[in-house]
């Protein structure tokens, strides 16, 4: 079964202090990872579509990476803004279906 | 453009009525989704359109519906909810599904609340 293991569960920082959060994944056949932001009463807000191990993105302050078994998104010098649960999720093909796993998300909290 | 709209924003209802959720998008995406979000956890599929037709259902109680009127609209028919179904419904769309991977834009959701 798929499974995706996001951490911290929650982080606190200090505005300017830059940190890295964490997707590990397990699963067959990946298609494609995602990352998301999620504001609280809101819907997920795509940020990233990662494909293959090695691959980069950034945008504004953030940047994430894959390898063959997680994920990382790297939040440089955040803002209270960047405030908000992100979550990561793993596409997997199954059965000609592209199924869709998320994981429970990290919640962050800038300060300022 | 990468809007979906969902409506409505709120609704309460009680367990002997009758509603529907509504989702629109306008990027010509061919496939939907409906999630359910309980508090402090991730979305739950319920169902996948593609192409207008249904190809997911996970498993969801009959007590909820899916219905797809066209490329663009999405409703969601409510009867008979119980007090668990309370949560967030989001409505999601991607350019397709099955093939390559494409990534789903959400729209706000309809906070529902059964009494």
């Amino acid at each position: 079964e798929d499974q995706v293991t996001q951490s911290p569960e929650a982080l606190r920082l200090q505005e300017g202090e830059s940190s890295s959060l964490n997707c590990s994944y397990t699963v067959s056949g990946l298609r494609g990872l995602f990352w998301y932001r999620q504001d609280p009463g809101k819907g997920p807000e795509f940020l990233f579509t990662l494909y293959s191990a090695g691959e980069e993105k950034e945008k504004e302050r953030l940047k994430a990476t894959l390898t063959k078994k997680e994920s990382f998104l790297h939040i440089t010098a955040p803002k209270p803004e960047d405030s908000a649960t992100y979550l990561c999720a793993v596409q997997a093909s199954i059965r000609g279906y592209q199924k869709v796993t998320f994981g429970t998300g990290t919640k962050l909290q800038v300060i300022p | 453009d990468t809007e979906v709209t969902q409506t409505p924003k709120h609704l309460v209802m009680g367990m002997t009525n009758k509603k529907s959720l509504k989702c629109e998008q306008h990027m010509g995406h061919r496939a939907m989704y409906w999630y359910k979000q309980k508090a402090k956890k991730p979305p739950e599929l319920m169902f996948v359109y593609s192409y207008e037709k249904l190809s997911i259902n996970e498993s969801v109680p009959s007590r909820f519906s899916p219905e797809c009127p066209n490329s663009s609209l999405l409703n969601l028919h409510l009867h008979a909810l119980q007090p668990e179904d309370s949560a967030l419904y989001l409505c999601a769309s991607s350019r397709s599904q099955g093939g390559s991977s494409y990534e789903q834009y959400f729209g706000p959701g309809t906070r529902l609340t059964v009494t």
